[in-house]
């Protein structure tokens, strides 16, 4: 069964510092994967996705990331965080062929001034 | 704003009753999926309709069911309710085209409260 396993479910930066937040999927065939963002009290809006098209994706408001296969990772970055990018991160993996996403368990980031 | 609208954005009901979550789609949208966010468990995938069928189903109690009407909006019916039901409930829309690659578009969601 494929699953997604994020590392950390609450990370802390300073501003002006990297964001990185860590996934790792398992699943016997490349699966497609999705990071999407939660704001408070809001619902989930995709930050970007890998559909085996570029290994580095790159998606809104600054983010990227990098499929690695042999790594089995997805990990999201941006260079430099910024307040208004605190907020609950969940990467999502869909199998080819299925349409459920499973959702890791969402890695909370929160921003030091 | 994702074009997927959700009623209501709140519900507070009591253990024992039942409740009825509206969603409506993203206009050309043929495929709508549930999803729960709670505490314990996450967020985990409900059911998913296209079309008017059901498509595809995940951890979903026989106490709950849902529907797709002829204009693509879909309700989630919860009976018997539990206090473990107290959840966030999202719906999501995507146009479905073969391979699962494409974006599933989320709505706000409707916050459940069950006392």
């Amino acid at each position: 069964a494929q699953s997604v396993t994020q590392l950390g479910s609450h990370v802390s930066v300073s501003e002006g510092a990297l964001v990185l937040l860590r996934c790792n999927y398992s699943s016997s065939v490349p699966p497609y994967l999705f990071w999407y963002v939660q704001y408070p009290n809001q619902g989930l809006q995709l930050l970007l996705k890998y559909t085996s098209a570029a290994t580095l994706v790159k998606g809104i408001n600054g983010f990227e990331a990098e499929f690695k296969k042999s790594e089995t990772s997805f990990h999201l970055t941006k260079p430099s965080a910024h307040m208004s990018d605190a907020a609950e991160y969940f990467c999502a993996v869909i199998h080819q062929g299925a349409q459920k996403l499973v959702f890791g368990q969402g890695t909370r980031l929160t921003i030091n001034p | 704003d994702s074009g997927v609208t959700q009623t209501p954005k709140h519900l507070i009901t009591a253990t024992g009753q039942r409740v009825t979550l509206r969603c409506s789609p993203r206009s050309g949208d043929l495929s709508v999926y549930w999803y729960q966010q709670s505490l314990d468990q996450g967020l985990q995938f409900l059911i998913q309709y296209y079309n008017g069928e059901e498509r595809a189903k995940g951890n979903i109690l026989e106490r709950f069911s849902a529907q797709q009407f002829p204009d693509l909006h879909s309700e989630l019916n919860l009976s018997s309710l539990e206090l473990g039901d107290s959840a966030l409930y999202f719906c999501a829309s995507s146009v479905e085209v073969a391979g699962g690659a494409e974006t599933q578009y989320f709505g706000p969601g409707t916050r459940l409260l069950v006392l």
